[in-house]
Protein backbone atom coordinates (compact mmCIF):
# COMPACT_ATOMS: atom_id res chain seq x y z
CA UNK A 1 0.00 0.00 0.00
CA UNK A 2 0.83 3.43 -0.95
CA UNK A 3 2.02 5.48 2.22
CA UNK A 4 0.02 8.35 1.33
CA UNK A 5 -3.10 7.79 -0.31
CA UNK A 6 -5.40 9.86 -2.09
CA UNK A 7 -9.35 9.45 -3.37
CA UNK A 8 -10.72 9.70 -5.51
CA UNK A 9 -8.38 9.77 -8.32
CA UNK A 10 -10.25 11.50 -11.17
CA UNK A 11 -13.50 13.67 -10.28
CA UNK A 12 -15.27 15.21 -12.43
CA UNK A 13 -18.07 17.46 -10.36
CA UNK A 14 -21.00 20.17 -11.86
CA UNK A 15 -20.62 24.15 -10.65
CA UNK A 16 -21.96 24.90 -7.21
CA UNK A 17 -21.69 21.11 -6.10
CA UNK A 18 -19.86 20.09 -2.38
CA UNK A 19 -16.73 17.98 -2.91
CA UNK A 20 -14.89 16.43 -0.72
CA UNK A 21 -11.04 14.99 -1.57
CA UNK A 22 -9.73 12.35 1.25
CA UNK A 23 -6.30 11.55 2.09
CA UNK A 24 -5.15 9.21 4.58
CA UNK A 25 -1.27 8.22 5.45
CA UNK A 26 0.19 5.66 7.11
CA UNK A 27 3.80 7.43 7.50
CA UNK A 28 2.79 8.07 11.27
CA UNK A 29 3.59 12.14 10.36
CA UNK A 30 1.88 14.65 12.12
CA UNK A 31 2.25 17.20 9.47
CA UNK A 32 -0.23 16.98 6.42
CA UNK A 33 -0.85 19.48 3.52
CA UNK A 34 -2.89 19.91 0.61
CA UNK A 35 -1.53 21.73 -2.35
CA UNK A 36 -2.86 22.50 -6.08
CA UNK A 37 -1.00 22.28 -9.34
CA UNK A 38 -1.43 24.64 -12.49
CA UNK A 39 0.29 24.34 -15.16
CA UNK A 40 2.84 26.88 -15.09
CA UNK A 41 2.03 27.80 -11.64
CA UNK A 42 3.57 24.91 -10.22
CA UNK A 43 2.59 23.70 -6.09
CA UNK A 44 0.45 26.26 -4.41
CA UNK A 45 0.27 25.75 -0.93
CA UNK A 46 -3.87 25.47 0.16
CA UNK A 47 -3.90 24.07 3.91
CA UNK A 48 -1.56 22.92 6.46
CA UNK A 49 -2.20 21.12 9.80
CA UNK A 50 0.67 19.92 12.35
CA UNK A 51 -1.54 18.07 14.60
CA UNK A 52 -5.43 16.83 14.72
CA UNK A 53 -6.46 20.34 16.62
CA UNK A 54 -4.25 22.56 14.31
CA UNK A 55 -5.03 24.01 10.97
CA UNK A 56 -3.88 26.29 8.97
CA UNK A 57 -4.50 28.32 6.32
CA UNK A 58 -2.29 28.38 3.37
CA UNK A 59 -1.52 30.58 0.22
CA UNK A 60 -4.72 30.12 -1.89
CA UNK A 61 -7.27 28.88 1.03
CA UNK A 62 -10.31 30.77 0.15
CA UNK A 63 -12.79 28.37 -1.55
CA UNK A 64 -11.52 25.45 0.34
CA UNK A 65 -12.05 24.05 3.93
CA UNK A 66 -10.22 20.93 5.52
CA UNK A 67 -10.78 18.65 8.48
CA UNK A 68 -8.09 16.53 9.86
CA UNK A 69 -10.29 13.80 11.75
CA UNK A 70 -6.84 11.77 12.69
CA UNK A 71 -3.31 11.86 12.73
CA UNK A 72 -3.57 9.95 9.94
CA UNK A 73 -6.43 11.77 7.96
CA UNK A 74 -6.65 14.97 6.47
CA UNK A 75 -9.53 15.95 4.32
CA UNK A 76 -10.37 19.07 1.50
CA UNK A 77 -13.34 20.21 0.62
CA UNK A 78 -15.03 22.19 -2.12
CA UNK A 79 -17.83 23.90 -0.42
CA UNK A 80 -19.31 25.01 -3.76
CA UNK A 81 -17.11 24.33 -6.73
CA UNK A 82 -16.26 26.41 -9.49
CA UNK A 83 -14.66 25.88 -12.76
CA UNK A 84 -11.63 27.87 -12.00
CA UNK A 85 -10.91 25.23 -8.89
CA UNK A 86 -10.28 22.41 -12.35
CA UNK A 87 -6.92 21.44 -11.10
CA UNK A 88 -4.55 18.18 -9.74
CA UNK A 89 -4.93 18.54 -5.89
CA UNK A 90 -1.54 16.56 -3.94
CA UNK A 91 -1.57 16.06 -0.23
CA UNK A 92 1.89 15.02 1.25
CA UNK A 93 2.92 14.45 4.60
CA UNK A 94 6.17 15.42 6.85
CA UNK A 95 7.90 14.78 9.95
CA UNK A 96 10.05 17.34 10.64
CA UNK A 97 11.17 20.48 7.98
CA UNK A 98 14.60 19.32 6.86
CA UNK A 99 13.22 15.78 5.78
CA UNK A 100 10.85 16.64 2.56
CA UNK A 101 7.40 15.82 1.98
CA UNK A 102 5.39 12.21 0.60
CA UNK A 103 3.04 13.12 -1.63
CA UNK A 104 0.08 11.26 -2.56
CA UNK A 105 -0.69 10.13 -6.21
CA UNK A 106 -2.96 13.03 -6.68
CA UNK A 107 -7.07 13.76 -7.70
CA UNK A 108 -7.23 15.07 -10.86
CA UNK A 109 -10.48 17.40 -10.47
CA UNK A 110 -12.72 18.99 -13.45
CA UNK A 111 -15.38 21.10 -12.32
CA UNK A 112 -17.93 21.73 -15.23
CA UNK B 1 7.97 36.20 1.59
CA UNK B 2 9.89 33.24 0.37
CA UNK B 3 10.02 32.56 -3.37
CA UNK B 4 11.92 29.59 -5.87
CA UNK B 5 12.95 30.48 -9.58
CA UNK B 6 13.41 27.85 -12.14
CA UNK B 7 14.48 27.72 -15.67
CA UNK B 8 11.40 27.49 -18.18
CA UNK B 9 10.75 24.83 -19.92
CA UNK B 10 10.98 22.42 -21.60
CA UNK B 11 14.45 21.57 -21.87
CA UNK B 12 14.78 18.50 -24.57
CA UNK B 13 18.31 16.73 -25.06
CA UNK B 14 19.42 14.08 -26.39
CA UNK B 15 20.33 11.01 -24.29
CA UNK B 16 24.03 10.65 -22.51
CA UNK B 17 23.67 15.00 -22.54
CA UNK B 18 24.62 16.90 -19.88
CA UNK B 19 21.87 18.48 -17.73
CA UNK B 20 21.69 21.88 -15.77
CA UNK B 21 18.76 23.26 -14.27
CA UNK B 22 18.76 26.51 -12.82
CA UNK B 23 17.41 27.42 -9.34
CA UNK B 24 17.64 30.43 -7.05
CA UNK B 25 15.45 31.43 -3.98
CA UNK B 26 14.63 33.89 -2.02
CA UNK B 27 13.87 33.31 2.02
CA UNK B 28 14.23 34.69 5.18
CA UNK B 29 16.40 32.54 7.51
CA UNK B 30 18.16 29.60 6.49
CA UNK B 31 16.11 27.03 4.35
CA UNK B 32 16.61 23.56 3.77
CA UNK B 33 17.01 22.76 -0.67
CA UNK B 34 15.11 20.37 -2.07
CA UNK B 35 14.38 18.80 -5.87
CA UNK B 36 11.44 17.16 -6.70
CA UNK B 37 10.65 14.76 -9.49
CA UNK B 38 7.01 14.19 -11.52
CA UNK B 39 6.75 11.38 -13.40
CA UNK B 40 3.96 11.79 -15.73
CA UNK B 41 0.48 10.55 -13.64
CA UNK B 42 2.65 10.50 -10.97
CA UNK B 43 2.41 13.07 -7.52
CA UNK B 44 6.12 14.40 -6.53
CA UNK B 45 9.18 12.35 -5.09
CA UNK B 46 11.86 13.81 -3.22
CA UNK B 47 15.05 13.55 -5.51
CA UNK B 48 17.77 14.75 -3.54
CA UNK B 49 17.97 17.77 -0.63
CA UNK B 50 20.39 19.66 0.69
CA UNK B 51 20.20 21.65 4.33
CA UNK B 52 22.98 23.64 4.64
CA UNK B 53 25.66 25.74 2.81
CA UNK B 54 27.94 23.95 0.49
CA UNK B 55 26.28 20.45 1.31
CA UNK B 56 25.96 18.44 -2.01
CA UNK B 57 22.62 16.37 -2.18
CA UNK B 58 23.12 13.46 -4.81
CA UNK B 59 20.53 10.93 -5.99
CA UNK B 60 20.28 8.56 -8.94
CA UNK B 61 23.05 10.33 -11.10
CA UNK B 62 22.07 13.87 -10.36
CA UNK B 63 23.32 16.31 -7.83
CA UNK B 64 22.63 20.03 -6.65
CA UNK B 65 25.50 21.77 -3.84
CA UNK B 66 23.66 24.45 -1.88
CA UNK B 67 25.18 27.96 -2.74
CA UNK B 68 24.23 30.50 0.07
CA UNK B 69 26.65 33.14 -1.69
CA UNK B 70 24.65 33.10 -5.19
CA UNK B 71 21.14 31.31 -3.40
CA UNK B 72 21.30 29.17 -5.94
CA UNK B 73 20.59 25.31 -6.26
CA UNK B 74 21.37 24.12 -9.40
CA UNK B 75 20.52 20.37 -10.24
CA UNK B 76 23.05 18.18 -12.63
CA UNK B 77 23.13 15.24 -14.18
CA UNK B 78 26.08 14.52 -16.24
CA UNK B 79 24.46 11.72 -18.82
CA UNK B 80 20.88 11.94 -18.77
CA UNK B 81 18.15 8.61 -20.21
CA UNK B 82 14.99 8.72 -21.75
CA UNK B 83 13.77 7.55 -18.28
CA UNK B 84 14.35 11.02 -16.62
CA UNK B 85 11.56 12.85 -18.68
CA UNK B 86 9.92 14.21 -16.21
CA UNK B 87 8.70 17.61 -14.72
CA UNK B 88 11.64 18.87 -12.12
CA UNK B 89 10.75 20.97 -9.14
CA UNK B 90 12.91 22.95 -7.08
CA UNK B 91 11.90 23.94 -3.33
CA UNK B 92 12.79 25.13 0.11
CA UNK B 93 11.14 24.93 3.57
CA UNK B 94 11.90 27.54 6.53
CA UNK B 95 11.23 27.05 9.95
CA UNK B 96 9.63 29.92 11.81
CA UNK B 97 8.80 29.10 15.00
CA UNK B 98 6.91 25.51 14.56
CA UNK B 99 5.62 26.12 11.61
CA UNK B 100 7.31 25.01 8.16
CA UNK B 101 5.74 24.81 4.74
CA UNK B 102 7.26 23.86 1.42
CA UNK B 103 7.76 26.72 -1.17
CA UNK B 104 7.97 25.55 -5.03
CA UNK B 105 9.27 26.92 -7.79
CA UNK B 106 6.98 26.54 -11.10
CA UNK B 107 8.39 23.29 -12.42
CA UNK B 108 11.05 22.52 -15.43
CA UNK B 109 9.93 20.02 -17.90
CA UNK B 110 13.12 17.73 -19.05
CA UNK B 111 12.86 15.86 -22.55
CA UNK B 112 15.10 13.06 -23.08
CA UNK B 113 14.99 11.79 -26.78
CA UNK B 114 17.03 8.33 -28.23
Amino acid sequence: DADVTQTPRNRITKTGKRIMLECSQTKGHDRMYWYRQDPGLGLRLIYYSFDVKDINKGEISDGYSVSRQAQAKFSLSLESAIPNQTALYFCATSDDYEDGYTFGSGTRLTVV
Amino acid sequence: GDSVTQMEGPVTLSEEAFLTINCTYTATGYPSLFWYVQYPGEGLQLLLKATKADDKGSNKGFEATYRKETTSFHLEKGSVQVSDSAVYFCALSTLTGTASKLTFGTGTRLQVTL
